[in-house]
């Protein structure tokens, strides 16, 4: 199985703050890796696939970026809106797997 | 637009069974490989299992192995997870999910499964 490795798992930032998500997997999955915002009580969001491809709908301020076993969410002005939990996902083969997820906390 | 509704989750005694369903609509449901992801409370996401646009290819996480059997019904845009043998550890939430090349594009809102004497 592929392990996804995400860090940090928490992280206390400002509105306006630019944030990095990192997620590692344990072997080269090319660019079949997408990300996930999570807000308490709902579904996962899909914000990212294909590394770095936008999801329809979802703000120009989420970006993500890397290729092999290293990649990068990056949030580039945080608002209220964006304090929540981020997983990161590999499909590139199944099992399929999660990080364990990244919580953003307002400072 | 798409919308897919999970049903059937409730509290379960260890050992029984429990069937889920999910509702899809607002895309051409026979297209599309659809998948079950579940959520432990407060825990991470973990794949479940997935089953081809035609149903003829299926695939689960070892832990359900043997236990759960995915199906669907392109007739009626119903995707169903049967669940026997459960156990407290299969306490969670679960989503169905698709999207294109088998993504995770779409999550239906979840149904809670809670196994418990």
């Amino acid at each position: 199985d592929i392990q996804m490795t995400q860090s940090p798992s928490s992280l206390s930032a400002s509105v306006g703050d630019r944030v990095n998500i990192t997620c590692r997997a344990s072997q080269g999955i090319s660019n079949y890796l997408a990300w996930f915002q999570q807000k308490p009580g709902k579904a996962p969001k899909s914000l990212i696939y294909a590394a770095s491809s936008l999801q329809s709908g979802v703000p120009s301020k989420f970006s993500g970026s890397g290729s092999g076993t290293d990649f990068t969410l990056t949030i580039s002005s945080l608002q209220p809106e964006d304090f929540a939990t981020y997983f990161c996902h590999q499909y590139y083969s199944y099992p399929r797997t999660f990080g364990q997820g990244t919580k953003v906390e307002i400072k | 637009q798409v919308q897919l509704v999970e049903s059937g989750g409730g509290v379960v005694q260890p050992g029984r069974s429990l069937g889920l369903s999910c509702a899809a609509s607002g895309f051409s449901f026979n297209n599309y490989a659809v998948h079950w992801v579940r959520q432990s409370p407060g825990k991470g996401l973990e794949w479940v299992a997935v089953i081809s646009y035609d149903g003829g290819t299926k695939y689960y996480t070892d832990s359900v192995k043997g236990r759960f059997t995915i199906s669907r019904d392109n007739s009626k845009n119903t995707l169903s997870l049967q669940m026997n043998s459960l156990t407290t550890e299969d306490t969670a939430v679960y989503y169905c999910a698709t999207g294109d090349s088998a993504r995770f594009d779409y999550w239906g809102q979840g149904t809670l499964v809670t196994v418990s004497s």
